[in-house]
This record gives C-alpha cells, sequence and structure tokens, in this order.
C-alpha cells in the first residue's frame, strides 16, 4: 500500500503543554498500529504500537487511543519538548505485519 | 534492541549510472524487508516487498527492471537504481520485519535513509 500526502498538517504547541496527533485510518480490518516519529533527514522511528484488541496503551511520555468504532487513532504526548518536534505517522496492517499502510503524517512543532 | 543499517547515507551520482543501496538488520533476522520511497513533506510510498530466496514483490507503478531488489541473506537487502535520471532523487528508506509474520510480536524497524541525488 502506498500513502502520499501533498500538504503535511502541523501541530504547534508550547513547550510543556500536551500534544494530541490524531490519525484516521481505512481498513475496519486493521488489527496493528504503530506511531513512528521522524526527524528531518532521518528515518522514522518506533515510538509505540497497539493491537486492535486495545483501546489504550501508554509508554513513557506518550498515550496510544484506539477507537476502532470510527476508525480513529491518536498519540498523546505529554510535556512537549524540543526534542518532540518532527513528523509523526501512524501506520495500520493487518494480519499483524504483512503490509503496512503509512498515513500522511503530521508535523508537530514545539514552540518555546 | 533491533537496529537496521543503511549504506550509503548520501550518494550523489551522474544520470545514466546504477546505484547500489544496501540495508541491514544488525542484531536480527529478517525474512522480509521493505523498501520505500520518501519525497519532500510526503509520506512514506511502499515500493516492494522484499522477501529472502524469492524474488520481490513490486507495488504497482513501479518498475521492476528499474529499482532491483536482492535479498539474498536473512540480514542484507540491496536496491539497485539502474540508470538513474534526476526524477529518481529522493530518499530512500527500508525496513525489515523483526519475527516471522503474522504474529503479534512482529515490528517493522526503518533504516536511517539514503538520500539519493542524481545529477
Amino acid at each position: 500500500g502506498e500513502s502520499v500526502g501533498l500538504h503535511l498538517p502541523t501541530l504547534s504547541v508550547q513547550e510543556g503543554d500536551n500534544s494530541i496527533i490524531n490519525c484516521a485510518y481505512s481498513n475496519s480490518a486493521s488489527d496493528y498500529f504503530i506511531w513512528y516519529k521522524q526527524e528531518s533527514g532521518k528515518g522514522p522511528q518506533f515510538i509505540i504500537d497497539i493491537r486492535s484488541n486495545m483501546d489504550k496503551r501508554q509508554g513513557q511520555r506518550v498515550t496510544v487511543l484506539l477507537n476502532k468504532t470510527v476508525k480513529h487513532l491518536s498519540l498523546q504526548i505529554a510535556a512537549t519538548q524540543p526534542g518532540d518536534s518532527a513528523v509523526y505517522f501512524c501506520a495500520e496492517t493487518e494480519n499483524y505485519g504483512q503490509n503496512f499502510v503509512f498515513g500522511p503524517g503530521t508535523r508537530l512543532s514545539v514552540l518555546p | 534492541g533491533a537496529v537496521v543499517s543503511q549504506h550509503p547515507s548520501w550518494v550523489i551520482c551522474k544520470s545514466g549510472t546504477s546505484v547500489k543501496i544496501e540495508c541491514r538488520s544488525l542484531d536480527f533476522q529478517a525474512t522480509t524487508m521493505f523498501w520505500y520511497r520518501q519525497f519532500p513533506k510526503q509520506s512514506l510510498m511502499l515500493m516492494a516487498t522484499s522477501n529472502e530466496g524469492s524474488k520481490a514483490t513490486y507495488e504497482q507503478g513501479v518498475e521492476k527492471d528499474k529499482f532491483l531488489i536482492n535479498h539474498a541473506s536473512l540480514t542484507l537487502s540491496t536496491l539497485t537504481v539502474t540508470s538513474a535520471h534526476p526524477e529518481d532523487s529522493s530518499f530512500y528508506i527500508c525496513s525489515a520485519l523483526k519475527g516471522a509474520g503474522g504474529t503479534i510480536t512482529d515490528t517493522q524497524y526503518f533504516g536511517p535513509g539514503t538520500r539519493l541525488t542524481v545529477l
């Protein structure tokens, strides 16, 4: 699958505030979801994942919420820091990892 | 851990030449690797799925004769851009699937990317 976005949505937050990045997915059969962070000029970095039998999962400063009813995924970053500035992608897959489909990405800018 | 490396990280070549990009899983074996292309400010576009010991599966619209993929071992996949042209300039990213596929623990780990500039 492929996902192409011509205009990256941008989210600007003040340092120290919480950030919420949203992602709508299309395949109701997707059963595994991952959030990736990509800094400029680098490859995507795994942040957190969630299975379809869960609706919430927490990591260090990050929380992923999954709403299967409306096919919506969100990434919450607590106490956003300048180092969190990056593009964030959600990815969905069916059958746990055979074919990943990426969302268009959201650029997070952290303001001082 | 799960580390994936790519080499080279940046390459500049003349139009008409071929460029080989390597993708290695350093601390795990990867039966399946993926190759992506990314244009500025855009998401990742899957080019092909590379399976060790078999032919790669290309996405629609990706020329298999132009983007040659070889997955000769469980830790190495290569992408060769043949007869490169300026429109092939892009950021190429590989990923390796840790796990056999089809299990809950499978996760895709990405390489750092290779920036290709064709003059």
